[in-house]
């Protein structure tokens, strides 16, 4: 079964730290580019960041960048979202997301979501 | 504020039509192809329509996605009650170099 299992979320104070891991099963991790995607509460989605197959190339939102860093462990077939320096408008339900090509640009699409880890950042 | 635009609702009836809306510009739609994706309430989201028009499998064909210019489209027919979502539609923008998501349409079937 295809699968993506999210963890390490939690309730973190302004300023925090938190890292984040994807565990990938059922599909050839190391073929596949990645995403996190982050769903404020009762907000829509929100691209967070994407990863290609090799961690060649790795993009990030403006409003993260300098903040979090992604990246992939193919011999493990995790990917993890390490954010720091963590705001009150982080709070949110954060996705991984398989992408259908190994590139993180231009295609596409997100064909495989895991369930989300909350992260709540507040004092 | 989104950079594609979405209605933020829309309704129906069962065995309606309906049309979900997804506007943008050059620089995302225009260049690029359009995903749509369905969130059913407290689910994760899930691939519904990829490469303007084509389904993944195990998505009726009751669903359909299509492109003109900088806009795109979503249609869904004979409605049905677990149809009840929220409908996001993406694409890559070359210029903001991010994939960037519509604000999300809320289907009711009435």
């Amino acid at each position: 079964e295809v699968q993506l299992v999210e963890s390490g979320g939690g309730l973190v104070q302004p300023g925090g730290s938190l890292r984040l891991s994807c565990a990938a099963s059922g599909f050839n991790f190391d073929d596949s580019a990645m995403h996190w995607v982050r769903q404020a509460p009762g907000k829509g989605l929100e691209w967070v960041s994407g990863i290609s197959w090799n961690s060649g190339s790795i993009d990030y939102t403006d409003s993260v960048k300098g903040r979090f860093t992604m990246s992939r462990d193919n011999a493990k077939n995790s990917l993890y979202l390490q954010m720091s320096s963590l705001r009150p408008e982080d709070t949110a339900f954060y996705y991984c997301a398989k992408d259908k090509g190994s590139s993180a640009r231009r295609t596409g699409p997100f064909d495989i979501w895991g369930q989300g880890t909350v992260v709540t950042v507040s004092s | 504020q989104s950079v594609l635009t979405q209605p933020p609702s829309a309704s129906g009836t069962p065995g309606q039509r309906v049309t979900i809306s997804c506007s943008g510009s050059s620089s995302n739609i225009g260049s690029y192809t359009v995903n749509w994706y369905q969130q059913l309430p407290g689910t994760a989201p899930k691939l519904l329509i990829y490469n303007i028009n084509q389904r993944p499998s195990g998505v009726p064909d009751r669903f359909s996605g299509s492109k003109s210019g900088t806009s795109a489209s979503l249609a869904i027919s004979g409605l049905q009650s677990e149809d009840e979502a929220d409908y996001y539609c993406a694409a890559w923008d070359d210029s903001l170099y991010v994939w960037v998501f519509g604000g999300g349409t809320k289907l009711t079937v009435l």
